[in-house]
């Protein structure tokens, strides 16, 4: 199965710098990558996603970018803010199944 | 519009009790998830529903967990008996399955059921 990992496990920035997380994954099949944030006591949310046959995708202050020779995709949140404070999870899937990374707690220090 | 509601919130149960976690996905979408999530781990599908249809269960450990979605929209998730390991959050997730690719794969989560196994 698909097999995804997640780099840093911690990251803690001042706020209105940048973050960035880094994800690899195993099955060169897997043609959807989203990104959810967790809010301590919530479920994760989906904050965006890239398919494979896009290289880029923005939304505002975030966005991702995939290699798909070397299998990775990072999430970059520019200009970060306290709200930004959560746990990150990147995913893989081809279908509907979704394979999620360990997870990446971030720390905005003001 | 409302998101997906899970109840409850919390449950702290003995080892060896049953418990049950209740979902009830965003209107109109008919694919329905649990996923486990482990303390510091990201979610682990349990099991699929198309409709009232279990079509992934796989990963479901069928000794002592239990599920059924009856009518196609609520769901219910069930562990008998509860084990020690059991102890995790139990998400549900639901997605809309239609013609439109690029949306049948978004997720959308409820906040779980924290479940403590003492």
């Amino acid at each position: 199965g698909e097999n995804v990992e997640q780099h840093p496990s911690t990251l803690s920035v001042q706020e209105g710098d940048s973050a960035v997380i880094k994800c690899t994954y195993s099955d060169s099949a897997s043609n959807y990558f989203p990104w959810y944030k967790q809010e301590l006591g919530k479920g994760p949310q989906l904050i965006i996603d890239i398919r494979s046959n896009v290289g880029e995708k923005k939304d505002q202050r975030i966005a991702v970018t995939l290699n798909k020779t070397a299998k990775h995709f990072s999430l970059h949140i520019t200009e970060t803010q306290p709200e930004d404070s959560a746990v990150y999870f990147c995913a893989a899937s081809r279908g509907y199944k979704l394979s999620f990374g360990a997870g990446t707690t971030v720390t905005v220090r003001a | 519009e409302a998101g997906v509601v899970q109840s409850p919130r919390y449950k702290i149960i003995e080892k060896k009790q049953p418990v049950a976690f209740w979902c009830n996905p965003i209107s109109g979408h008919n694919t329905l998830y649990w996923y486990r999530q482990n303390l510091g781990q990201g979610p682990e599908l349990l099991i699929r529903y198309e409709n009232e249809e279990a079509v992934d269960d796989s990963q479901l450990p069928k000794d002592r967990f239990s599920a059924e979605r009856l009518k196609g929209v609520d769901s219910t998730l069930k562990i008998q008996p509860a084990e020690l390991g059991d102890s995790a959050v139990y998400l549900c997730a639901s997605s809309f399955s239609g013609t439109a690719r690029a949306e049948n794969e978004k997720l959308f989560f409820g906040s779980g059921t924290q479940l403590s196994v003492l």
